[in-house]
């Protein structure tokens, strides 16, 4: 059973640049967030998906983001014109509906983002 | 507004010492509490969870945790540190009355250990 996977794992660009980031769950797995972890904090949540509706978002979640999951399967988290806020590790998250929150959300190992 | 705060944002124990880690939460419903451990450059780990049921939570490497309703606590501790715990703790809340499905995570504690 492979766990979740993040791409790429490093991310170095310019402010004003987009980048996108990609996110496989642990297959089977219906639900899939996203997160955003400062240095010193603990992680945000910015988004989740239940298959491939977009359910709840946060407002740390500008206009600047867009995140989807076409198929129900992988996901991805697009950043247009990035500032140097934007600089973070970026977690993304899968979780085997169960009927409630109680289910475990499983983390993969991050995006790390610099913007210059 | 609902929060978690974790006590001590760095914890330095001696390999073989009490390991305690502080997390309180505010919540008006019954959460979930989860506790992940972090280790560098690399995602979380889920260590263990309470949803219902028994209060004292085992976990994994030794660690368990204790729903304290009446504290709003759900402190984490493990009683003989070993080198290889050292990383970073963050205790995790879902308030299930919410109708949302977001962890709500608190700072980090930051655990060292001395040999």
């Amino acid at each position: 059973d492979t766990g979740v996977s993040q791409d790429p794992r490093h991310k170095i660009t310019k402010r004003g640049q987009n980048v996108t980031f990609r996110c496989d769950p642990i297959s089977e797995h219906n639900r899939l967030y996203w997160y955003r972890q400062t240095l010193g904090q603990g992680p945000e949540f910015l988004t989740y998906f239940q298959n491939e509706a977009q359910l709840e978002k946060s407002r740390l979640l500008s206009d600047r983001f867009s995140a989807e999951r076409p198929k129900g399967s992988f996901s991805t988290l697009e950043i247009q014109r990035t500032e140097q806020g934007d600089s973070a590790m970026y977690l993304c998250a899968s979780s085997l509906a169960v009927g409630g929150a109680e289910e475990t959300q499983y983390f993969g190992p991050g995006t790390r983002l610099l913007v210059l | 507004a609902q929060s978690v705060t974790q006590l001590g944002s760095h914890v330095s124990v001696s390999e073989g010492a009490l390991v305690l880690l502080r997390c309180n939460y505010s919540s008006s419903v019954p959460p979930y509490l989860f506790w992940y451990v972090q280790y560098p450059n690399q995602g979380l780990q889920l260590l263990l969870k309470y949803t219902t049921g028994a209060t004292l939570v085992k976990g994994i490497n030794g660690f368990e945790a204790e729903f304290k309703k009446s504290e709003t606590s759900f402190h984490l501790t493990k009683p003989s540190a070993h080198m290889s715990d050292a990383a970073e703790y963050f205790c995790g809340v879902i308030y299930s009355g919410a109708g949302s499905y977001q962890l709500t995570f608190g700072k980090g504690t930051k655990l060292s250990v001395i040999p």
